[in-house]
């Protein structure tokens, strides 16, 4: 079946500090893939989505590209604000066929950034 | 525009109870969702409506749970004889059209804190 791997948490970082987070994903068909965020008492929103092979997401600093060959889509940030503080999650859908987009998550990262 | 509304933000009942989870989707949005996250499982995909019909309940964990669609928005998710374990946040989300065959994002409502006590 489907899944998504993100990379274990939680992460700490210092403002300004480079962001990484790993998402590695096994799907049946061909995925497009999403991060969405959960900001403290807040519901999910999406960050960015690619839908093919080497595109490339992006939204608020944060850039994910889908990269087939080692189905992997990372998400970065180059200087992470306090404000970036929230669970991520990566997820996939399979499209077409019987598939109705029905979203695969990862386990979600925690990142806390202090000031 | 409004966005996806879910009712009640918070529910507590007892074990073996019924409860009923509301979601408002967005309107002209033909494809809803649910999902539940909670601590053990994560987010996990509960059922798919697209108009009034479910072509998708694998999700579903039991019988004890069910759920409609009325007039092509708003949903309600049934939990019979609720357990323990049903406790977690109930979250829908609702797209224009299938995310399977257009890629149009999800969005989702804040969800429905449910605890079982």
């Amino acid at each position: 079946g489907d899944s998504v791997t993100q990379m274990e948490g939680p992460v700490t970082l210092s403002e300004e500090a480079f962001l990484t987070i790993n998402c590695t994903y096994t799907a049946t068909g061909y995925p497009s893939l999403f991060w969405y965020v959960q900001y403290p008492g807040e519901g999910l929103q999406l960050l960015l989505k690619a839908t093919k092979a080497d595109d490339k997401g992006s939204n608020k600093g944060f850039e994910a590209t889908y990269r087939k060959e080692t189905t992997s889509f990372h998400l970065e940030k180059g200087s992470v604000q306090v404000s970036d503080s929230a669970v991520y999650f990566c997820a996939l859908s399979v499209n077409g066929g019987t598939s109705y987009g029905k979203l695969t998550f990862g386990q979600g990262t925690i990142l806390t950034v202090h000031p | 525009g409004a966005g996806v509304s879910q009712s009640p933000s918070n529910k507590v009942t007892e074990k073996g109870k019924d409860v009923e989870l509301r979601c408002d989707p967005i309107s002209g949005h033909t494809a809803l969702y649910w999902y539940r996250q909670s601590l053990g499982q994560g987010l996990e995909f509960l059922i798919y409506f697209q108009g009034n019909s479910a072509p998708d309940k694998s999700g579903l964990p039991s019988d004890r749970f069910s759920a409609e669609r009325t007039g092509g928005s708003v949903s309600t998710l049934t939990i019979q004889r609720t357990q323990q374990e049903d406790s977690a946040v109930y979250l829908c989300a609702s797209s224009l059209v299938p995310t399977g065959l257009s890629n149009q994002p999800q969005h989702f409502g804040d969800g429905t804190r449910l605890s079982i006590l």
